[in-house]
């Protein structure tokens, strides 16, 4: 597509439900990532991917938080038994390579609003 | 890791220049440093990356002095619609991995 698109862009659960948002990156962009964005903050490092292999998981709260990108091209952010605390925008970036220290230029998607009630 | 260091807020009025300051003392050799802009209610948009001394666009010029400890992003004649969050990142890199970091920005203002 022309750009990351994610899904969806509002979601409202309840307390103890999983949710599964959605990121579908630029076409051929190797490099995909999670944040987590809080109001008046910026955005938080979750999770990346290079193709379909996770690189590094370190900004993953807790075990409650997964995320895959089985074929190397639309990745899954899944949070099981969601708390009011995951309450977030969650923000989906992609970039098309890295070379030496620079990462890219990162394009992010308008996010996911999550909602626990 | 590098960490970055930027101040919280700035203000401006239109037509002036304004330069947001970030000191990343801890830089490594290898890292760029990046900047994004964020509009309230969207993702961060990239502005300019540069390694050392000067890099200009038509958006904004990245001023990098020779030890790189620290950048400076000048933004020509603002409007109203440079009003934004702007966020330095230098590449950091544990166990060999590249974490694109955003810290809390710097708020600019710009007004009438």
């Amino acid at each position: 597509g022309a750009g990351v698109s994610q899904s969806p862009r509002y979601k409202v659960t309840k307390r103890g439900q999983d949710v599964a948002l959605r990121c579908d990156p630029i076409s051929g962009h190797v490099s995909l990532y999670w944040y987590r964005q809080a109001l008046g903050q910026g955005p938080e490092f979750l999770t990346y991917f290079n193709y379909e292999a996770q690189q590094d998981k370190s900004g993953l709260p807790n075990d409650r938080f997964s995320a895959e990108r089985p074929e190397g091209s639309i990745s899954t952010l899944t949070i099981q038994r969601t708390e009011q605390r995951d309450s977030a925008m969650y923000r989906c970036a992609s970039s098309a390579a890295w070379r030496g220290g620079s990462t890219g230029e990162l394009f992010f998607g308008e996010g996911s609003r999550l909602t626990v009630l | 890791l590098a960490k970055t260091t930027q101040p919280i807020s700035m203000d401006s009025y239109e037509g002036q220049e304004v330069n947001i300051t970030c000191s990343h003392n801890n830089i490594a050799t290898n890292d760029y440093i990046t900047w994004y802009q964020q509009f309230p209610s969207q993702g961060p948009r990239f502005i300019i990356q540069g390694y050392k001394t000067k890099v200009t666009n038509e958006v904004a010029s990245l001023f990098i002095p020779a030890d790189r400890k620290s950048s400076t992003l000048s933004l020509p004649r603002v409007s109203l619609s440079d009003t934004a969050v702007y966020y330095c990142l230098v590449g950091q890199r544990p166990g060999g991995s590249y974490i694109p970091t955003f810290g809390r920005g710097t708020s600019l203002i710009v007004h009438p």
